[in-house]
């Protein structure tokens, strides 16, 4: 059984510049989450998506969005890149989306 | 709001000790817990996790016990291997509201286990 795939693996991008990181999730989940990871904040929760619907959403500006398309696959955007963006932005899926999560590996973004 | 307090080490440990990573959450309402794990240059890894009060869980040597009365789900194993460093995360998830609110970490805590 495949495990959550996130592409690409690494990114980096110019402040201004736009971006944005793809989740493929678990066969059958249909909830995905976002999470940021950064030395300073930790995790931290972006939002979380569930048959195409955003359930919830963390405290992060509105540069931060997201979807999910109709297979579950989900992208977020993120926009006028900022420095302070510099993280790994990591996606979990699950079946519900409560309680245990499966994560991916990561995209590493770089804002220079 | 929600929040997990843990160490975060660098804890140093000799290979065959006794571990211990306390942890400590504020909640609302009656969360689920989980301790995750993190390897150099992956995502996070599910270790073992608990639903309600008393649950142990367990996993790879690992355990934790979900203690109500001090709010805690403190990490222990028997004997670590050098392969157990790693950076850990305690975390919980209440999934209230009609939705899921996502899972609350703590800070982690990186462990290393010298040979």
């Amino acid at each position: 059984k495949a495990g959550v795939t996130q592409t690409p693996r690494y990114l980096i991008k110019t402040r201004g510049q736009q971006v944005t990181l793809s989740c493929s999730p678990i066969s059958g989940h249909r909830s995905v989450s976002w999470y940021q990871q950064t030395p300073g904040q930790g995790l931290q929760f972006l939002f979380e998506y569930f048959s195409e619907t955003q359930r919830n959403k963390g405290n992060f500006p509105g540069r931060f969005s997201g979807r999910q398309f109709s297979n579950s696959r989900s992208e977020m955007n993120v926009s006028t890149l900022e420095l302070g963006d510099s993280a790994l932005y990591l996606c979990a899926s699950s079946w519900t989306g409560f309680g245990e999560a499966f994560f991916g590996q990561g995209t590493r973004l770089t804002v220079v | 709001g929600d929040s997990v307090t843990q160490m975060e080490g660098p804890v140093t440990l000799s290979e065959e000790a006794f571990l211990t990573i306390n942890c400590t959450y504020t909640a609302t309402g009656y969360p689920s817990l989980f301790w995750y794990v993190q390897y150099p240059g992956e995502g996070l890894q599910l270790l073992l996790k608990a639903t309600k009060a008393d649950d142990k869980g367990s996993n790879k040597g690992f355990e934790a016990t979900y203690r109500k009365e001090t709010t805690s789900f403190h990490l222990e194993k028997g004997s670590v291997q050098v392969s157990d460093s790693a950076v850990y995360f305690c975390a919980l998830s209440e999934g209230t509201g009609g939705g899921a609110d996502g899972l609350t970490f703590g800070k982690g805590t990186h462990l290393i286990i010298q040979p």
